[in-house]
Parts: structure tokens; sequence; C-alpha cells
């Protein structure tokens, strides 16, 4: 079975540039989260949607962040402007929506900001 | 959600069973015990979870002591692609809880 997917694996960009991450999730899961991970502050919860709708977005770290979830299977987590602290792993993971399900991650996209 | 402690790192040998400990002392009767692991490069890898009683899965089993207070994972025979960063993590289970990732044990499978 196809896990979560996710796109670019690596991103290499210059400062004040827009980045866009692309995720997509299980088939029949409902539920979306965007996690960013750093060596200094671990893994982060941004945004969590269900059924496509975001319901938790208090994670997101400022303006720049944006997420969206036009369907089922698609979501993109966009960056704009870019900065060097935004420099992280960002990972996808889905679940089927249920409150014990677990979340399967995607292998995340490796962000370098220059 | 309830904090977790388990030990920094761990070797096991190849083709031995390896057991990760996982105290959660505080945890309470509506929070759930996951296990995930990550191996470098890729993202967290969901292993097993349990409530109360004691799970068995292709991968892994998990044993919850009968208090709830600590639990065990137990990889039956370790392969040297078991190398990597474990986590337990206890968790309230609603839809949107997030999965608080700690520091973990990192296990090293010896040949």
């Amino acid at each position: 079975d196809a896990g979560v997917i996710q796109s670019p694996r690596h991103e290499v960009t210059e400062m004040g540039q827009e980045v866009t991450l692309r995720c997509k999730p299980i088939s029949g899961h409902n539920s979306l989260f965007w996690y960013r991970q750093t060596m200094m502050r671990g893994l982060e919860l941004l945004i969590y949607f269900n059924n496509n709708v975001p319901i938790d977005d208090s994670g997101m770290p400022e303006d720049r962040f944006s997420a969206k979830m036009p369907n089922a299977s698609f979501s993109t987590l966009k960056i704009q402007p870019s900065e060097p602290r935004d420099s992280a792993v960002y990972f996808c993971a889905s679940s089927p929506g249920t409150g014990q399900a677990p979340q399967h991650f995607g292998d995340g996209t490796r962000l370098s900001i220059l | 959600d309830a904090k977790t402690t388990q030990p920094t790192s761990m070797d096991c040998a190849e083709g031995r069973a390896a057991n990760l400990p996982c105290n959660h002392s505080t945890i309470s009767g509506n929070e759930y015990v996951y296990w995930y692991r990550q191996i470098h490069s890729q993202g967290p890898q969901y292993i097993i979870h349990g409530l109360k009683n004691n799970e068995t899965n292709e991968m892994a089993s998990l044993i919850i002591t009968e208090d709830r207070k600590s639990s065990t994972l137990i990889l039956p025979h370790a392969t040297l692609r078991d190398t990597a960063v474990y986590y337990c993590i206890v968790r309230v289970a609603f839809a949107g809880n997030q999965f608080y990732f700690g520091t973990g044990t990192s296990l090293t499978v010896i040949p």
C-alpha cells in the first residue's frame, strides 16, 4: 500500500523565495497533519486538517506560512517569503481520523534556506 | 499528555530480542501508549499502540504493566535494519491531538 507521499524530498533555495511543499495522504484517511522537525525544537505540529478543513493552525509560526487542502488527496504548505530560520525537515502525516488511530508519516521534505 | 521517560541509548545483538522500556507514571485512564521509530533520513514509523492490554503485531509486542505506569516494546528478533530512535508516546486519543516526540531511545543492533 502506498504511504504518505511528500515532494520534493529536498529543497534548497535562497531567502525571500516562495517555497511550496506537497503532500498526498493515504487514501481513505480524513485527517492530515503538517509537522516541522529541527534539532533544537524536535517535532512540532504546525496545522491539522479534518475532512479538508483546517481545524487547528495554532502551531503555524507566522503569517509567512500557509497551508491548503483543496481535496482529500492533496495538501500544500507554503512559505512566502522564506527565511533561513525556516530550514528544517517538514513532515506530513495522515490518519483515519478516529481518536486512537495512529498517524502515518511521510519521509519528509528537507528544506534549506540560504 | 503524560510525560514519558526512556533510556537514552541501548545496544542489542542481532537476532536477539530487543526490550525497550518506557516509564509513564503519570498516565491517566484515557491515555494510550504508542510506539514509533525513526530511522535516519526517514519519517517516524508507527509500530504499535495499546491502552491496557498487551498487544502484538507483525513488527513488535507491547507489554503494559497492570498499573499502566510503564511499558516495554519488544522486537523479538532484532536485525540491523531495526537500528533507529524509538519513541514512546502517551496521548489522549482524540482525532486532532498531536503526537509529542521526546528524545527517545537510540537502539543500535550489533552484528
